[in-house]
Order: C-alpha cells, then structure tokens, then sequence
C-alpha cells in the first residue's frame, strides 16, 4: 500500500530565507504528487502537481516542487519565505493504477518570523 | 459550476444518534473520497469510490458507511456516532490526470 511521510511536524523560517519542506512516498510505480497549502479554519487550496514529464514543477504563490524517482521524494521549495506563507503544508500521493487511492501526509505547520 | 458541495455545513450529534454526510459533485469525475481531518494528523482517508456503484475502505474506515448510487453524489452515514469521530470531514473528487476538487467540509461535533 502506497504511503506518504513529511518527516517536519514544525517548521521555522525567517521571513525572506527560502524554505525547502520534505516529502517522501511508498508506491510501487511513479504517483501522481501533490501539495497543498491549508491556512487556519479554511479549505486545502492546491499549489503544483506533478503527473509526468519535467520532474522540477512550477506552481502558484512561487512555489515550486521536483520530482526526484530515486529518492521517492517531492520536496516543495520557495526562494524567499513571505510572512503570508504561513500555514500547513500537505504532500499527498494518487495512485495511477487499480486503487486510485489518494492519500496526504500528516503536515508540515510552517512559522514565518518578521 | 458549483464543483464539490458538501452537506451540512455544520452539525452537532448526541452520542449514539446517526447521520448522513451528503457529498455531490458536478464535474462527471469517476473518483469521489471521505476524508477527515485531526489536528495533527493531516487528513486521512475514510473511504472511496472508482465508480457508481463501487465503495472501498480507507485508512481509518471503522465507524463510517458510505454509498454511491449515483455517480455525482457520496454519501457518508454515521450509524451511532461516538466522540471519536468528532471531527472536519472533507469530500473529494478526482478525474485521472487531473486536480482532486475538495468541498468545502463538514464540522461534525459529537457529545
């Protein structure tokens, strides 16, 4: 069965540092990957996805994401942390074959300080 | 387009009673998901769907029945809730190759 870890429960960073949150999967052939952002009290807004091809992906907010086959991972990078970004991070994994299970990690809670 | 609508917003239960979560869709996706979400443990799958009349378990599906009759809605029943399964609930839906849609949750709240 397919899994997803976030190795981080908290993360601390000062505003303008860059930011790097970590994602590993368990699955037997390359997912479909995911991250989301969730601000207190609100919904999951997607930010990149990976389906195929390029394996470094560009997504919203100046996020981006790579694909790495050979470490299992997808690790969400940002250049220079906004105090906005602030929220919970989630990676999550969708299975391209039989199951069609979608599963997310546990989160990733960053704190952005002035 | 209204993409995934959840029913109700927000309920409040006595332990014991049941109830159904509405989960309903427009997009004509085949895959449609239960989530909930715990503080600190992300959100987890309850169960799923591949198709109308299909239904499969999740990560945590103990305490939860779900139904698809038709393929735009999922529903979730709660045949005699505990204060275990006081919680946010998600739904979802998912077309291959494509963005899994999220409704907007259901805050469920069992004394």
């Amino acid at each position: 069965a397919q899994s997803v870890t976030q190795p981080d429960i908290h993360i601390t960073v000062s505003e303008g540092a860059s930011l790097e949150l970590r994602c590993n999967y368990s699955y037997g052939a390359t997912p479909y990957l995911f991250w989301y952002v969730q601000s207190p009290g609100q919904g999951l807004q997607l930010l990149l996805k990976y389906f195929s091809g390029d394996t470094l992906v560009q997504g919203i907010k100046g996020f981006e994401a790579e694909f790495k086959r050979s470490q299992s991972s997808f690790n969400l990078r940002k250049p220079s942390v906004h105090w906005s970004d602030a929220a919970e991070y989630f990676c999550a994994v969708g299975t391209t074959s039989g199951t069609y299970k979608y599963i997310f990690g546990t989160g990733t809670r960053l704190k952005v300080l002035a | 387009n209204a993409g995934v609508t959840q029913t109700p917003k927000f309920r409040v239960l006595k332990t014991g009673q049941s109830m159904t979560l509405l989960c309903a869709q427009d997009m004509n996706h085949e895959y449609m998901y239960w989530y909930r979400q715990d503080p600190g443990m992300g959100l987890r799958l309850i169960h799923y769907s591949v198709g109308e009349g299909t239904t499969a378990k999740g990560e945590v599906p103990d305490g939860y029945n779900v139904s698809r009759l038709k393929k735009q809605n999922f529903l979730l029943g709660l045949e005699s809730a505990a204060p275990s399964q006081t919680s946010v609930y998600f739904c979802a839906a998912w077309g291959l190759g494509e963005t899994q849609y999220f409704g907007p949750g259901t805050r469920l709240l069992v004394l």
